[in-house]
């Protein structure tokens, strides 16, 4: 079974802080990881996936496969990135990709 | 990648009444999948709708409650069937418009049941 884990529900920081949004995962296959953030009012959106190892919005994150984790970092938080943001795992079910998403974690900077 | 339009966007229902939400893509996509959103909770895959045959559904959910049709490459749709208060959620439809790449989703129906 997979399984997506995100200790932290809320995230409070301080604009121009370092942010750190934890995700662990179960799985044992080959993982293939992404976060997706939901602004206000706004739809569900990819933010990156780990294949391609881009930094999108000054977010990166690194697969882990020893510690099976997938932290979302950004050196220095910004009031626009308040959201929600969810760790997803693409795994195979019997139709093919199927995404488990972690429980979310709500990030809010403050002023 | 795809434009997806959900609708309706949100909806009151009553209690025992069903509800057909649609979701539409401007392009073929490969897959197209339905979410649950409980409040406060994270999403939840329903079922995969495929193209021309039964959608193939997840642990804990079966067709009779939510039929799932996809006549086609660009359409689906979730109906929720026999409503209770339990079903009050947001519903998602999301597409996977070429092989291995990323779901996009739509914006979601809100559904509340009276």
């Amino acid at each position: 079974a997979q399984r997506v884990t995100q200790p932290e529900k809320l995230l409070s920081v301080f604009k121009g802080a370092p942010v750190e949004l934890k995700c662990n995962y179960s799985y044992s296959g080959s993982p293939e990881l992404f976060w997706y953030v939901q602004y206000s009012r706004q739809r569900l959106q990819l933010l990156l996936r780990h294949i391609s190892r881009e930094s999108i919005k000054g977010f990166t994150a690194d697969l882990n496969k020893g510690e099976t984790s997938f932290h979302l970092k950004k050196p220095f938080a910004q009031e626009e990135d308040s959201a929600m943001y969810y760790c997803a795992l693409s795994g195979k079910n019997n139709a093919g990709n199927m995404l488990t998403f972690g429980g979310g974690t709500r990030l809010m900077v403050k002023p | 990648s795809a434009v997806i339009s959900q609708k309706p966007s949100r909806d009151i229902c009553q209690r025992g009444t069903s509800l057909t939400i649609q979701c539409q893509v401007d392009s073929q996509v490969t897959m197209m999948f339905w979410y649950r959103q409980q409040p406060g909770q994270s999403l939840t895959l329903i079922a995969t709708a495929n193209q021309g045959s039964e959608a193939t559904y997840e642990s804990g959910f079966v067709i009779d409650k939510f039929p799932i049709s996809r006549p086609n490459l660009t359409f689906s749709t979730l109906t929720v069937s026999n409503m209770s208060p339990e079903d009050s959620s947001i519903y998602l439809c999301s597409v996977e418009w070429a092989p291995n790449q990323p779901q996009h989703f739509g914006d979601g129906t809100r559904l509340s049941i009276l």
